[in-house]
């Protein structure tokens, strides 16, 4: 199994900052990489795909960035609505979620 | 509208199996895959597997190979997971996720709204 981690776990943050997620893989995963927000009791919500690909409806404040192993999820000017859970995703091998980074409020 | 139904949540004690349904609407079945995903209470999201709607071929994760098992009747758009030899640590939250293909990076992008499954003696 390729193994994902994500960094950091958790952030505190203001409305209006800038936010930078980072997810590393285990190997080379081609930029078969995704992410996810999920808030409480809510299923997960796709944002990126291909690394850096935006789904269609979601905000152009959402970005995401990186090749072969180091990835990045960027928020820009982060909205009271961006408050959760960001996941990562590599679908290169198999399937294999990152650990999340919790993203709350300062 | 694109939408992933699941059935309702289950009680069941330990070693028991049990089946959850995902129904799919606005959408033509056989042209996506299902995932299967579960969250535990308070972790992240684990993924199980994947079925292909269109030719019933599936991808497991090594963890639950001997013990899952995903079908699908494309008569009712309807996929399935069945979990048998139930543990306590089964107990999660189950979800269902559409996808394409690699090239869409096999990204779930519509989600069942989740499927409580409780292990309790």
């Amino acid at each position: 199994d390729i193994q994902m981690t994500q960094s950091p776990s958790s952030l505190s943050a203001s409305i209006g900052d800038r936010v930078t997620i980072i997810c590393r893989s285990g190997q080379n995963i081609n930029n078969y990489l995704n992410w996810y927000q999920q808030k409480p009791g809510k299923a997960p919500r796709l944002l990126i795909y291909i690394a850096s690909n935006l789904q269609s409806g979601v905000p152009s404040r959402f970005s995401g960035g990186g090749s072969g192993t180091d990835f990045t999820l960027t928020i820009d000017s982060l909205q009271p609505d961006d408050f959760a859970t960001y996941y990562c995703q590599q679908t290169y091998n198999g399937v294999t979620f990152g650990p999340g980074t919790k993203v709350e409020i300062k | 509208q694109v939408q992933l139904v699941q059935s309702g949540a289950e009680v069941k004690k330990p070693g028991a199996s049990v089946k959850v349904s995902c129904k799919a609407s606005g959408y033509t079945f056989t042209d996506y895959y299902i995932h299967w995903v579960r969250q535990a209470p308070g972790q992240g999201l684990e993924w199980m597997g994947w079925i292909s709607a269109n030719n019933g071929g599936t991808n497991y994760a090594q963890k639950f190979e001997a013990w899952v098992t995903m079908t699908r009747d494309t008569s009712i758009s309807t996929a399935y997971l069945e979990l048998s030899r139930l543990r306590s640590d089964d107990t999660a939250v189950y979800y269902c996720a559409r996808s394409a293909d690699i090239f869409k990076g096999l990204a779930g992008d519509y989600w069942g709204q989740g499927t409580l499954v409780t292990v309790s003696s």
